[in-house]
Parts: structure tokens; sequence; C-alpha cells
């Protein structure tokens, strides 16, 4: 059976970085079929699809346009876990975060447990 | 972009009744099309994916139908346990685009 456990800080401060990982059990990051995302869930915004890595040969990862230029999705392959990095976080950027496992046909069928992010000073 | 909407935006109904919910896309998806169940405090479930095919371990009282840009999940046999804000969610695999729709609450009445 498949986990994705998160862990990271829970409150950040405007401007700066917004830090989380998702260790993986039961698969391998390295997978050829799985691709590795970020959501995030808030009120004003919803459910919203931030980012992925995946490997094909070589390493990839995308973006949503909202979020582009902000935010880098790190493969960490030696502890089987992926990270979120969310730079110039604004009270915007306050919302549960997600980490899931997709395929190529873009469902999410493993999620992690969520963690809320709050961006204050 | 391709956008998504959800009808209705909530709904109550009795034990036993069969329910449905409406998911709308502004384009042609074909049936990249996959629906959740997300209860309080918890992440979301898979339900439904590719518009009709259940998930592994769902309840079969759960189905999906549709393709192109209109798609139905039915709940038969309300249960309590169904409680929960349902989202549809598309993908485009020609740009990697992924969207939710905006959830429909469905209660007990």
């Amino acid at each position: 059976q498949v986990q994705l456990q998160q862990s990271g800080l829970g409150l950040v401060k405007p401007s700066q970085t917004l830090s989380l990982t998702c260790s993986i059990s039961g698969d391998s990051i390295s997978s050829d079929t799985a691709a590795w995302n970020w959501i995030r869930q808030s009120p004003s915004r919803g459910l919203e699809w931030l980012g992925r890595t995946f490997l094909r040969s070589k390493w990839y990862s995308e973006y949503a346009p909202s979020v582009e230029g902000r935010m880098t999705v790190n493969p960490d392959s030696s502890n089987n876990q992926f990270s979120l990095q969310l730079n110039s976080v604004t009270p915007e950027d306050t919302a549960v975060y997600y980490c899931a496992r997709s395929f190529h046909s873009g469902f999410f069928d493993f999620w992690g447990q969520g963690t809320l992010v709050t961006v204050s000073s | 972009d391709i956008q998504m909407t959800q009808s209705p935006s909530s709904l109550s109904a009795s034990v036993g009744d069969r329910v449905s919910i409406t998911c709308q896309a502004s384009q042609g998806i074909n049936i990249y099309l996959n629906w959740y169940q997300q209860k309080p405090g918890k992440a979301p479930k898979l339900l439904i994916h590719h518009a009709l095919t259940l998930q592994t371990g769902v309840s079969s009282r759960f189905s999906g139908s549709g393709s192109g840009t209109d798609f139905i999940l039915t709940i038969y046999n309300l249960q309590p346990e169904d409680v929960a804000t349902y989202y549809c969610q598309k993908f485009d695999p020609a740009r990697a685009a992924f969207a939710f729709g905006p959830g429909t609450k469905v209660d007990i009445k």
C-alpha cells in the first residue's frame, strides 16, 4: 500500500520561503509510470494543482502558471521523497498543502495527510 | 484554459435516494475526468477515473458517466457515510494541465 507522509513548517512569514517534504513508502519516486505532485486547497481558490516531478529517462518538473517561477519541486531519490519550495509567499498562499501520486492519465490515487500552512507575520 | 463547473453546489437527500452530480468542461476533454470524495479534515479520495472506471476498493454504489464536455457522478442508495463534498477534476495531457471543479456538498435530510 502506497503511503505519503508530509512534513514541514506550518507558519511562514510573508516574503519568505515555504518548504514541505513528502516521504514515499510502498512505491519509488524513480518509478517510470508515476508522477509526484503538490496540490493545495483554500476557501478562496478551492483545490489547485501546483506542480509535479517525474522520471522518464531524465527528471522533469512542471508547474501551474499561477506559481511558475516561484515554485520548485525537487526529487530526492536517496531518501525516496520529494519537496516543495514556494518563494516570496504572501497571505494568498495560506492553504492546506497536499502531496499526491498520479499517472499518465492524470488522476491522483494516493494523497498525503495535508499540511495547513499559514502565511502571517 | 479549460474551466470546470459543477451543479448543484449543494444538495440534501434522504437515505436510500439516488443522487446525481453534474460536471461540465468548457471544452472537450475526452474521458480525462476524475471524481473525488472529500470528508472534513481529510484528503480527497479517488472514486472514479477515466470518467467511468471505479477505483479499486470503492463501493459499487458510485457510478460515473459521460465524455467530451458533460459528465455525471451518480450515488445509488445514498448512505450516511456518503456525506461529503464531491469534486470533479480534468486533465489535459497535451499541456499537463489539471483543474478541479468547485465541489458539490452532499448532506442527508
